[in-house]
């Protein structure tokens, strides 16, 4: 059964840093690209970042483009991101996802699996 | 950046009704559309991607079409459990959803 499990959310105050993990079970974790969207309390969905399965090509959204770092380590399964100078329009509920299709290429751009995520409330 | 804007923002039906739901994008995505059913509380799922294919397990009451910039997805007869909200997602230019269609009981 696929499972991916965020954690690493908590309360942060503006321009401050926090790391997100995403564990990942059930699939060949290294055989998919992976990524991070976001959603703010009652709104909808934003597509935060991704990462190919091996790590070598990344993306940001031009919101979080030079604050965020999205990483992976194919040795513990686990999907990162790198949180810093914080804002208050980052608060939200992160999910990570799984990309729709396996492979070293470009990833699908489609998220079958999806974690239960984990929130980041940016507050004084 | 594509913008993608679904219509209407609030549908109110009955179980057994058929929905359609709308998104269109402010430039052409060729078939590179996905749409994603949330219920409160959960993570969003996949329902249909590249515009018409429904995703694993989902049931076939669900269906997509279009493609360029006018997308649809029909429920052909609702289910208690389809309530929910909606979002559709393009990923011909990195990727954004739009605002999200609820899916309401009348």
């Amino acid at each position: 059964e696929v499972q991916l499990v965020e954690s690493g959310g908590g309360l942060v105050q503006p321009g401050g840093s926090l790391r997100l993990s995403c564990a990942a079970s059930g699939f060949t974790f290294s055989s998919y690209a992976m990524h991070w969207v976001r959603q703010a309390p009652g709104k909808g969905l934003e597509y935060v970042s991704a990462i190919s399965s091996n790590g070598g090509s990344t993306y940001y959204a031009n919101s979080v483009k030079g604050r965020f770092t999205i990483s992976r380590d194919n040795s513990k399964n686990t999907l990162y991101l790198q949180m810093g100078s914080l804002r208050a329009e980052d608060m939200a509920v992160y999910y990570c996802a799984r990309d729709l299709t396996p492979g070293s290429g470009s990833s699908s751009g489609y998220f079958d699996y999806w974690g239960q995520g984990t929130l980041v409330t940016v507050s004084s | 950046e594509i913008v993608l804007t679904q219509s209407p923002a609030t549908l109110s039906l009955s179980p057994g009704e058929r929905a359609t739901l709308s998104c269109r994008a402010s430039q052409s995505v060729s078939s590179y559309l996905a749409w994603y059913q949330q219920k409160p509380g959960q993570a969003p799922r996949l329902l249909i991607y590249d515009a018409s294919n429904r995703a694993t397990g989902i049931p076939a009451r669900f269906s997509g079409s279009g493609s360029g910039t006018d997308f649809t997805l029909t429920i052909s007869s609702l289910e208690p459990e389809d309530f929910a909200v909606y979002y559709c997602q393009q990923r011909s230019n990195a990727g954004t959803f739009g605002q999200g269609t609820k899916l309401e009981i009348k």
